[in-house]
């Protein structure tokens, strides 16, 4: 099975801090992507990856960045965290064949 | 642009009752459908799904059928356990062009107990 990894469960990080949000798959998939989810708004895409070095926005990638640069890993960069990016992050990765999403247990981020 | 629209939660049920959650969609195209759950505390997982119109998605008791004519995916069991307490997500995805993302709906909670 295809498995998706996200280094931290929880975070506390500080207003204006740079935060990293790192996600790992095992399955040599090209696409990947990172949702935000908020209640009553149900995720939302914020960035994607459909090659190493190769990124789209998403629907709401203000004030995020990412970075690709081997094709396991993805990651997700707070330039400057502020408390309005408080909320629960999701890695996707999808297979070329089906187009089946695995998707990573989140990473849930307070930002103080 | 493409949306999904789900009833609003939470639901709350009574073990083996019938359970309904509607999901109505947007979209250009030819999209195909899924419901992904949410179980507490863990990612989110591909329940079922559907490639065109009038297929039926089935998985562990859940069904769904995609209905091009309502452009409804509405999800469904006949008589829900308590394990089945979790978040439900409808998604689509575009058939082509954008086709390399999920649009999601906002989430239906569903709460069954004893």
């Amino acid at each position: 099975d295809v498995k998706v990894t996200q280094s931290s469960r929880y975070l506390v990080k500080r207003t204006g801090e740079k935060v990293f949000l790192e996600c790992v798959q095992d399955m040599d998939h090209e696409n990947m992507f990172w949702y935000r989810q908020d209640p009553g708004l149900g995720l939302r895409l914020i960035y994607f990856s459909y090659d190493v070095k190769m990124k789209e926005k998403g629907d709401i990638p203000e004030g995020y960045s990412v970075s690709r640069e081997k094709k396991e890993r993805f990651s997700l960069i707070l330039e400057s965290a502020s408390t309005n990016q408080t909320s629960m992050y999701l890695c996707a990765s999808r297979e070329p064949i089906n187009y089946g999403y695995t998707f990573g247990s989140g990473t849930r981020l307070t930002v103080v | 642009g493409n949306s999904v629209t789900q009833m609003e939660g939470p639901v709350t049920l009574s073990e083996e009752a019938f359970l309904t959650i509607n999901c109505t969609y947007t979209a250009t195209g030819y999209p195909s459908l899924f419901w992904y759950v949410q179980y507490p505390g863990e990612g989110l997982q591909l329940l079922l799904k559907a490639t065109k119109a009038d297929d039926k998605g089935s998985n562990k008791g859940f069904e769904a059928t995609y209905r091009k004519e309502t452009t409804s995916f509405h999800l469904e069991k006949g008589s829900v356990q308590v394990s089945d307490s979790a978040v439900y997500f409808c998604a689509l995805r575009e058939s082509s062009g954008g086709g390399n993302k999920l649009t999601f709906g906002t989430g239906t909670q569903l709460k069954v107990e004893l």
